[in-house]
């Protein structure tokens, strides 16, 4: 069975940052590319990021380009977001989703999610 | 980027049919995903390439539709259905989803 469970939850301050894993189970990690995907309170999904299956690219929504890393650690089926100079507009649950093929693209297994507020 | 267009609602008496439309502003051929969230929970993928069910999603849900207009029904509704469903194409870079249509139940 597929597992996705992110860790790293929690409330920052604007202008911190904050770094957010997600361990994967069920499946060869190194095959996969993996996502970022963010749903704001009450809002509707942001695809954020995008990493392929062996970090050869990383893709970025305009919204948190410069400010975002995507990276995966194949050695520990482990995905990663760090996120820095942290908004309160990227409050939001942080899903991590495998996608169906080495590159993304289709998402299909999603974490439960990682609560992140940015509020002073 | 590419902006895909759902209405906001839909409202269906239960044992029946439920379509739900997604425009999208530019040409995606097939690549067209279909996602349910139900209150609370992480999304789950439905359909995948327009058209194409899911492994373990029930043939009451369907796809169809290329390159700008698409459709995703859901035959005979049920009361599990009740949930916000988004479209999401991966044609072109970066990855966008449509606003999401909440079913509702008559």
């Amino acid at each position: 069975e597929v597992q996705l469970v992110e860790s790293g939850e929690g409330l920052v301050q604007p202008g911190s940052s904050m770094k957010l894993s997600c361990v994967a189970s069920g499946f060869t990690f190194s095959n996969y590319g993996m996502n970022w995907i963010r749903q704001a309170p009450k809002k509707g999904l942001e695809w954020i990021a995008l990493i392929y299956y062996d970090s050869s690219s990383k893709y970025y929504a305009d919204s948190v380009k410069g400010r975002f890393t995507i990276s995966r650690d194949n050695s520990k089926n482990t995905l990663y977001l760090e996120m820095n100079s942290l908004r309160s507009e990227d409050t939001a649950m942080y899903y991590c989703a495998k996608a169906n093929s080495g590159y993304g693209g289709v998402m299909d297994a999603w974490g439960q999610g990682a609560s992140v507020t940015v509020s002073s | 980027d590419i902006v895909l267009t759902q209405s906001p609602a839909l409202a269906v008496s239960l044992g029946q049919r439920a379509t739900i439309s997604c425009r999208a502003s530019e040409s995606v051929r097939s690549s067209m995903h279909w996602y349910q969230q139900k209150s609370g929970q992480q999304p789950k993928l439905l359909i995948y390439g327009a058209s194409n069910l899911a492994s373990g999603v029930p043939a009451r849900f369907s796809g169809s539709g290329s390159g700008t207009d698409f459709t995703f029904t859901i035959d005979p509704v049920e009361a599990d259905d009740i949930a916000t469903y988004y479209c999401q194409q991966s044609r072109n870079d970066p990855l966008t989803f449509g606003s999401g249509t909440k079913l509702e139940i008559k």
